[in-house]
C-alpha cells in the first residue's frame, strides 16, 4: 500500500547550522503537506505544495516538491532553537484521509 | 475563527475501565473529523475519520470507537481500556475539499 516515508528519523545541529528533511512517497502525490510539532505539543499546519516541482519559502523554511511529484523536501536556513521540534510530510490517500510521514525529529544545540 | 477543543488534556485510567474523550470544532459547519494517535516518540496513526453525522470509517478497530453524534462533535470511546491503549490522542479538522488539518490540543492518555 502506499507510504510516505522521512528520512531522517533525528537530527541534532547546531544552533545556526542548516537542516533538511526527505519525505518519499511509493506512488504519485496529487499534493502533500508539511506539519510541525513542538515537544509536548500538537501537530500545526505549515504548507501544502501542488504542483510538481513547486517551491515555496516561509522565512527560513523552504519547501519543495519534486517534478515527479513522489518526494518532497523541507529545508531550514541558520536554525534557531524555536525551530527545535518534529517534521511530519503528510500525503493523501483516499476521500479526506492522509498518510503522515514517520517524521524527521530535530534538536537545536545552542 | 475556527477553534477545536479537545478534553480531558491528560487522563490516567486503569485496564478493563472505559474511555470517552471528546473533541468540538467552532466556527465552520461540516468539517472532516478525526482521531489519530501518536505513541511516544512516533507518527501519527488515523483511528476514525468521519465525513459528516453519522458517518464514521475506521482504520484500527481494535477495542476502540468512534461516533459523531452532532456536527461538530467527535467522541472516541472503549468500554475496556488495554495497557497497549496508551498515547496521546489527537482530534483534528478540516473543510470538505480541503486538505490541511487543524489538530487539537490532544489528550495524554496512560493506562495502568
Amino acid at each position: 500500500g502506499q507510504q510516505v516515508m522521512q528520512i531522517p528519523q533525528y537530527q541534532h545541529v547546531q544552533e545556526g547550522e542548516d537542516f533538511t528533511t526527505y519525505c518519499n512517497s511509493s506512488t504519485t502525490l496529487s499534493n502533500i503537506q508539511w506539519y510541525k510539532q513542538r515537544p509536548g505539543g500538537h501537530p500545526v499546519f505549515l504548507i501544502q505544495l501542488v504542483k510538481s516541482g513547486e517551491v515555496k519559502k516561509q522565512k527560513r523554511l523552504t519547501f519543495q516538491f519534486g517534478e515527479a511529484k513522489k518526494n518532497s523536501s523541507l529545508h531550514i536556513t541558520a536554525t534557531q532553537t524555536t525551530d527545535v521540534g518534529t517534521y511530519f510530510c503528510a500525503g493523501p490517500r483516499t476521500g479526506n484521509q492522509f498518510y503522515f510521514g514517520t517524521g524527521t525529529s530535530l534538536t537545536v544545540i545552542p | 475563527s475556527q477553534t477545536i477543543h479537545q478534553w480531558p488534556a491528560t487522563l490516567v485510567q486503569p485496564v478493563g475501565s472505559p474511555l470517552s474523550l471528546e473533541c468540538t470544532v467552532e466556527g465552520t459547519s461540516n468539517p472532516n473529523l478525526y482521531w489519530y494517535r501518536q505513541a511516544a516518540g512516533r507518527g501519527l496513526q488515523l483511528l476514525f475519520y468521519s465525513v459528516g453525522i453519522g458517518q464514521i470509517s475506521s482504520e484500527v478497530p481494535q477495542n476502540l470507537s468512534a461516533s459523531r453524534p452532532q456536527d461538530r462533535q467527535f467522541i472516541l470511546s472503549s468500554k475496556k481500556l488495554l495497557l497497549s491503549d496508551s498515547g496521546f490522542y489527537l482530534c483534528a479538522w478540516s473543510e470538505t475539499g480541503r486538505g490541511e488539518q487543524y489538530f487539537g490540543p490532544g489528550t495524554r492518555l496512560t493506562v495502568t
